[in-house]
């Protein structure tokens, strides 16, 4: 059964500090990895996707995917009180014909 | 350009009744899915529709179904509803772009049985 493991926190970061969010999944013919975030009463918001081994960075947010140890980790830089929310890492197999499978989500606060 | 539109936003059923929720996705997305979102189970996958066929589904009871029209549009029902189907239905919109896919999810239909 494909898993995606995140804790669930809180997390708490102090602003302008970096904030860094792991998760790890099961599926080993995972080919695709995002991250969402979702306010509290909101629908996921995709920050990041990430399909090959490294980092790969967009603004203050930095993705990094280890296939060989079926890791993916999100960084936050410059942490502000706004990125205070829940954070979904999400597995997609490759064929396209499969959902994602969602962690639970880890929730962040940025202490002001 | 316009994102992916769910209706209606908010409904209260009755145990027993059925629901059906519209999907609009993104201009030029063929590819459209339904997530289940509930505090215990978190996000879960109903199934997936590409021009006009179901391509693969979550492990939900057969209550839940779904349809994609010709422009992509998506619809899904639930039949005899149960207080545990109180939860927030996700559509999410999808293209394939080089290696991997983008997936981006509309605002979500609330749905609570009484």
């Amino acid at each position: 059964q494909k898993e995606v493991e995140q804790n669930s926190g809180p997390l708490s970061v102090p602003e302008g500090a970096i904030a860094s969010l792991n998760c790890t999944y099961s599926d080993r013919g995972s080919q695709s990895f995002f991250w969402y975030r979702q306010y509290s009463g909101k629908s996921p918001e995709l920050i990041m996707s990430i399909y090959s081994n490294g980092d790969k960075e967009d603004g203050r947010f930095t993705a990094q995917l280890n296939k060989a140890s079926q890791y993916v980790s999100l960084l936050i830089r410059d942490s502000q009180p706004s990125d205070s929310a829940t954070y979904l890492c999400a597995a997609h197999s490759g064929g396209g014909a499969d959902g994602l499978t969602f962690g639970k989500g880890t929730h962040l606060i940025i202490q002001p | 350009k316009a994102g992916v539109t769910q209706t209606p936003r908010y409904l209260i059923k009755t145990r027993g009744q059925q629901v059906t929720l519209s999907c609009s996705p993104i201009s030029g997305h063929r590819s459209v899915s339904w997530y289940q979102q509930t505090p215990g189970q978190g996000l879960q996958f109903l199934f997936e529709y590409f021009s006009e066929t179901q391509r693969n589904k979550g492990n939900f009871p057969g209550r839940f179904s779904g349809r994609q029209f010709s422009n992509s549009r998506s619809e899904m029902n639930v039949s005899t509803l149960e207080l545990g189907d109180s939860a927030l239905y996700l559509c999410a919109s999808k293209i394939t772009q080089g290696a991997g896919n983008t997936i981006y999810f509309g605002e979500g239909s609330w749905l609570t049985v009484v």
